[in-house]
């Protein structure tokens, strides 16, 4: 069964570097989304991305953030200038089209020291 | 924007009971309700989903109701397993209109005794 796949799946950053998180959604999906889940606390939307533009973003969202699509396969996370309380899992997910189910990655676990 | 409040926060069941778990949202536009389970460390997994045109969907032993009048919906598990143990959380979405923009639940932590 094809799978949503993250890279790193750990990554331990010093405050104010800059991150990538990468993801390849599923080949013929159309719908891009990251989340992040802080340590013991609920799933978050951040943002979603459709026809090479985000769709819709949260407040956590910040101008610190921003995804891209730079090829026909990845979707990246960039956050630019990191802080301590960006430490969390970050879950790609991706849907194939409107109506359809949603399926997330396995995560990539950000520790920032 | 939408709200979602989920109870209990944790729930310990012997093995072979019922478990329930209830969700609140508050945006009417909502009409996509998926329950994901998540192992600690794990994605949040899909279990079951319903969609505001049906009231009631089952899959074997995991079964989901919504009353879009009250704006809530229920997980029900019967004969549970500690398999089953895990963290559940319910999210809901407006389809077609914030397409995936899931709004999650606090999360129940399920605890099945063997």
């Amino acid at each position: 069964e094809p799978e949503v796949t993250q890279t790193p799946s750990h990554q331990v950053t010093q405050m104010g570097q800059e991150v990538i998180l990468r993801c390849v959604p599923i080949s013929n999906h159309l719908y891009f989304y990251w989340y992040r889940q802080i340590l013991g606390q609920k799933v978050e939307f951040l943002v979603s991305f459709y026809n090479n533009e985000i769709s819709e973003k949260s407040e956590i969202f910040d101008d610190q953030f921003s995804v891209e699509r730079p090829d026909g396969s990845n979707f990246t996370l960039k956050i630019r200038s990191t802080k301590l309380e960006d430490s969390a899992m970050y879950f790609c997910a991706s849907m194939r089209d409107s109506g359809n189910t949603i399926y997330f990655g396995e995560g990539s676990w950000l520790t920032v020291v | 924007g939408e709200n979602v409040e989920q109870h209990p926060s944790t729930l310990s069941v012997q093995e072979g009971d019922s478990a329930v778990i209830k969700c609140t949202y508050s945006d009417s536009a909502s009409n996509y309700f998926p329950w994901y389970k998540q192992e600690l460390g794990k994605r949040p997994q899909l279990i079951i989903d319903i969609r505001s045109n049906v009231g009631e969907k089952k899959d074997q032993r995991i079964a989901v109701t919504l009353n879009k009048t009250a704006k809530h919906f229920s997980l029900h598990i019967t004969e549970t397993q500690p398999e089953d143990s895990a963290v559940y959380f319910c999210a809901a979405t407006s389809v077609g209109g914030s397409q995936g923009n899931l709004i999650f639940g606090k999360g129940t932590k399920l605890s099945v005794k063997p």
